[in-house]
């Protein structure tokens, strides 16, 4: 079963900031917290991750509760190309470690 | 630019034949990848868990002699789909995470999507 859970769908108007939420209230001490989007027919692409500090990259920001129960990823000003399937998934930052997918949160951007 | 590939990106193969789908690590030795089968509009679904050297250890459902997972060198693993019929028909894709050095980031494969007609 997966760790996580997402709201099925979210819609947002461009240029608007993106905030899709995630749950992992059984998340372990050694796992992470990371996000990935997946446009149709291609791989999923890294976003971010994060342990417990909440993180910044040219894509995205990623706020961490302080229980870490729960976190959410930030598109500050999304864009159509913005449009995709947002999964997160906690990990533990071995090479060994499996992930599950949940069923992600289908992000429209409209116009 | 990637750092895990797969090939072939797309196959239609006719029922009852097998299909190999390769993945490979272009700038890590990847000791363990990860594959995954995903269905129109589902999320991905682990398959297996690919180690170099050593059996595969496939996850609770998946058919270990349908599904065949090579892992022989430390940059490509293989699934092969076994006589393969339409309902195999499906995304494949693969990962894989830097051994060391790294943040546990799941590298993934631009995926192959099967077609058994």
């Amino acid at each position: 079963d997966a760790k996580t859970t997402q709201p099925p769908s979210m819609d947002c108007a461009e240029g608007r900031a993106a905030n899709l939420p995630c749950n992992h209230s059984t998340i372990s001490g050694n796992e992470y917290v990371y996000w990935y989007r997946q446009i149709h027919s291609q791989g999923p692409q890294y976003i971010i991750h994060g342990l417990k500090n909440n993180e910044t990259n040219e894509m995205a920001s990623l706020i961490i509760t302080e229980d870490r129960k729960s976190s959410t990823l930030i598109l500050p000003h999304a864009t159509l190309r913005d449009t995709a399937v947002y999964y997160c998934i906690v990990r533990g930052n071995t090479n060994a470690g499996k992930s599950t997918f949940g069923d992600g949160t289908t992000l429209t951007v409209k116009p | 630019g990637a750092v895990v590939s797969q090939h072939p990106s797309w196959v239609i193969c006719k029922s009852g034949t097998s299909v190999k789908i390769e993945c490979r690590s272009l700038d890590f030795q990847a000791t363990t990848m990860f594959w995954y089968r995903q269905f129109p509009k589902q999320s991905l679904m682990l398959m297996a868990t690919s180690n170099e050297g050593s059996k595969a250890t496939y996850e609770q459902g998946v058919e270990k002699d349908k599904f065949l997972i090579n892992h022989a060198s430390l940059t490509l693993s293989t699934l092969t789909v076994t006589s393969a019929h339409p309902e195999d028909s499906s995304f494949y894709i693969c990962s894989a995470s830097r051994p060391t050095g790294g943040t546990g980031e799941l590298f993934f494969g631009e995926g192959s999507r099967l077609t058994v007609l």
